[in-house]
């Protein structure tokens, strides 16, 4: 079955830029999407479509996509960015959407 | 505004069923794919399939099959999820997402989250 693999953990000091990466082999055809998860709460999408950032999310969230890896930078780090962060996209066939294992990122 | 509202709850015996249910308010329910997702205590987001509320057709994750029922009712904008066989790795909350933009993207909305209890 389809995986996409991140790191499971990012640390990063504030003010400074975290870079999360999703690797997997059907991303060239599939756009990634990317949520933040804080304890206890529901997820909250912070990219779509590898690049896009919907309303009420940061500027400081961005994402990109480079053949079979996509990136989630978060420039400029916050406490409040401290969270678990998800990849999402589907497989080559694009009717079995797959999540990422999640990466928690540390604000140090 | 748009809202995605489960059902509370549940704490269910091995062996039993379960169905959630997700209410949605604030757009038209028909145009927008329903997906549900669960997660285990301390794990990652799973998806379970999706359903689309226009025609009721649906597709489960390979894992779920013969196991899962996804329903609608589009007199009351209610989404279902039924689980059956329940066993405790069945243990997590359970959500709803829509208003994706395309069948792939779960979308910006989602419910508050079920949790089910697999306990004997």
């Amino acid at each position: 079955s389809y995986e996409l693999t991140q790191p499971p953990s990012v640390s990063v000091s504030p003010g400074q830029t975290a870079r999360i990466t999703c690797s997997g082999d059907a991303l060239p055809k599939q756009y990634a999407y990317w949520y933040q998860q804080k304890p206890g709460q529901a997820p909250v999408l912070v990219i779509y479509k590898d690049s896009e950032r919907p309303s009420g999310i940061p500027e400081r969230f961005s994402g990109s996509s480079s053949g079979t890896t996509v990136t989630l930078t978060i420039s400029g780090v916050q406490a409040e960015d401290e969270a678990d962060y998800y990849c999402q996209s589907a497989d080559s066939s694009g009717t079995v959407v797959v999540f990422g294992g999640g990466t928690k990122l540390t604000v140090l | 505004q748009v809202q995605l509202v489960q059902s509370g709850a549940e704490v269910k015996k091995p062996g039993a069923s379960v169905k959630v249910s997700c209410k949605a308010s604030g757009y038209t329910f028909t145009s927008y794919y329903m997906h549900w997702v669960r997660q285990a205590p301390g794990q990652g987001l799973e998806w379970m399939g999706i359903i689309n509320p226009s025609g009721g057709s649906t597709s489960y994750a390979q894992k779920f099959q013969g196991r899962v029922t996804m329903t609608r009712d589009t007199s009351t904008s209610t989404v279902y999820m039924e689980l059956s066989s329940l066993r405790s790795e069945d243990t997590a909350v359970y959500y709803c997402a829509s208003l994706g933009r395309d069948s792939s993207d779960l979308g910006d909305y989602w419910g508050q989250g079920t949790l089910v209890t697999v306990s004997s």
